[in-house]
């Protein structure tokens, strides 16, 4: 199964700003997946970015909040633009894999906005 | 309406003992995936076990077990002799369609707890 690195692994954000969370793949896929998982809570899928097109968003997900970069096949970046406190959760990215291996996730982005 | 429902928020149980978290799905597709995944306090997401919708027999993998009940589109995981590592949050999950690459969506949970 693929190997996820993301980057950074928390972060502690001012209201108002930007933080960009990378995910590099170790082998190439077609589709990556962006999650949020608020505390306490599941996973609640963001936006499915496939290389070479707009990422295609979620009901409740805008790409003015959540801009994906795809810009090959290992490698895609979410952004959570003008943070507020209600953004704060963890970001997982995720890439399929055979069924008997399952999705693989990133270790994730603990994300606090203050 | 959920497409994952994962009616037990929380579950304690005796360290040995078996365990099954329940999952029933809703889906119009014939064609779809269910899996489990395991997280612990620690965050990461663990792949547990998988379904495919034409597989005849429930899928095993070691202490996992998946009861597949197509017909009540159920979809239980047991786990056999539990052990205090299996301590963590477990979530259904379903892919529609038969495409490997489609997204997945996930349940609500359930916190399972092993007591000593």
């Amino acid at each position: 199964s693929a190997v996820i690195s993301q980057k950074p692994s928390r972060d502690i954000c001012q209201r108002g700003t930007s933080l960009t969370i990378q995910c590099q793949v170790d082998s190439q896929v077609t589709m990556m997946f962006w999650y949020r998982q608020q505390p306490g809570q599941s996973l609640t899928l963001i936006a499915t970015a496939n290389q070479g097109s707009e990422a295609t968003y979620e009901s409740g997900f805008v790409i003015d909040k959540f801009p994906i970069s795809r810009p090959n096949l290992t490698f895609s970046t979410l952004t959570v633009s003008n943070m507020s406190p209600e953004d704060s959760s963890i970001y997982l990215c995720s890439v399929p894999g055979a069924n008997s291996y399952g999705y693989t996730f990133g270790s994730g982005t603990r994300l606090t906005v203050v | 309406a959920q497409k994952i429902t994962q009616t037990q928020p929380g579950m304690f149980v005796q360290e040995k003992e078996a365990v099954t978290l329940d999952c029933t799905y809703d889906t119009s597709d014939q064609s779809y995936g269910l899996f489990w995944y395991k997280q612990p306090s620690s965050g990461e997401m663990i792949f547990l076990i998988y379904q495919g919708s034409y597989d005849e027999q429930n899928a095993t993998e070691g202490r996992y077990s998946l009861n597949f009940q197509k017909a009540r589109k159920s979809a239980n995981l047991v786990i056999s002799a539990s052990q205090l590592g299996d301590s963590a949050m477990y979530f259904c999950a379903m892919r529609e369609g038969g495409n490997r690459d489609d997204k997945i969506i996930f349940g609500k949970g359930t916190r399972l707890h092993i007591l000593p």
